[in-house]
């Protein structure tokens, strides 16, 4: 079945620095890419969807330049969350659609520690 | 986001025993869900999906029930199993995007050996 492979599988960063998180789709194209934030106990809340060729489309309240999202190809999306602070230590969530069926494939997901 | 939440946090349940996971949504519109399970650490497995045209779907062992009415689905497990020990989630497609889904608050199964 379709895979993503996410990378970093968890990262401890200074505050102020950057963070780069990337998702590969490893036996199919992805044309678009979605990135989850999830904190401790809570639910997936979606960031921004990323459009290989386009700008990233952001939700709601979600920084564009604080989460830099780029989809280089059709198999390759990074996050990168940029000057890091410890408020943005959470679980992100990579995913994209699976054009086979079941909805869409998740990556296993980046735990992010800012200190 | 849409409004997708759940009436139980945490489920608690003897191994053998059927589960009941629910979820309510506010969009009308929408017309695709999802239950995802997630384990600690990891990303959301897919288990089972319904189309709004549909108002109950079987797999192995689960069951999930549509309810358009009153905006409501649930996940049943049969014989819950202590590997069902988990968060789950129900997704809602929002009606603009067929890929984009909105998560629930999620459900902690502890399955009782």
């Amino acid at each position: 079945g379709a895979v993503v492979s996410q990378h970093p599988s968890w990262v401890i960063c200074k505050s102020g620095t950057s963070v780069k998180i990337e998702c590969r789709s490893l036996d199919f194209q992805a044309t678009t890419m979605f990135w989850y934030r999830q904190f401790p106990k809570q639910s997936l809340m979606l960031m921004a969807t990323s459009n290989e060729g386009s700008k990233a489309t952001y939700e709601q309240g979600v920084e564009k330049d604080k989460f830099l999202i780029n989809h280089a190809s059709l198999t390759l999306s990074t996050l990168t969350v940029t000057s890091a602070h410890p408020e943005d230590s959470s679980f992100y969530i990579c995913s994209a659609p699976d054009r086979g069926n079941y909805g869409y494939t998740f990556g296993s997901g980046t735990r992010l520690t800012v200190v | 986001g849409e409004n997708v939440g759940l009436h139980l946090p945490t489920l608690s349940v003897q191994e053998g025993d059927n589960s009941i996971i629910n979820c309510a949504y506010s969009n009308s519109a929408s017309d695709y869900f999802i239950w995802y399970k997630q384990e600690s650490g990891k990303g959301p497995q897919f288990i089972i999906d319904i189309r709004s045209n549909m108002d109950k779907r079987q797999g192995q062992r689960v069951t999930v029930l549509l309810n358009k009415t009153v905006k409501h689905l649930s996940l049943q497990i049969a014989a819950t199993q202590p590997g069902d020990s988990a968060v789950y989630f129900c997704a809602e497609n929002n009606g603009d995007n067929f890929n984009k889904f909105y998560f629930g608050s999620g459900t902690k199964l502890n399955v009782k050996p």
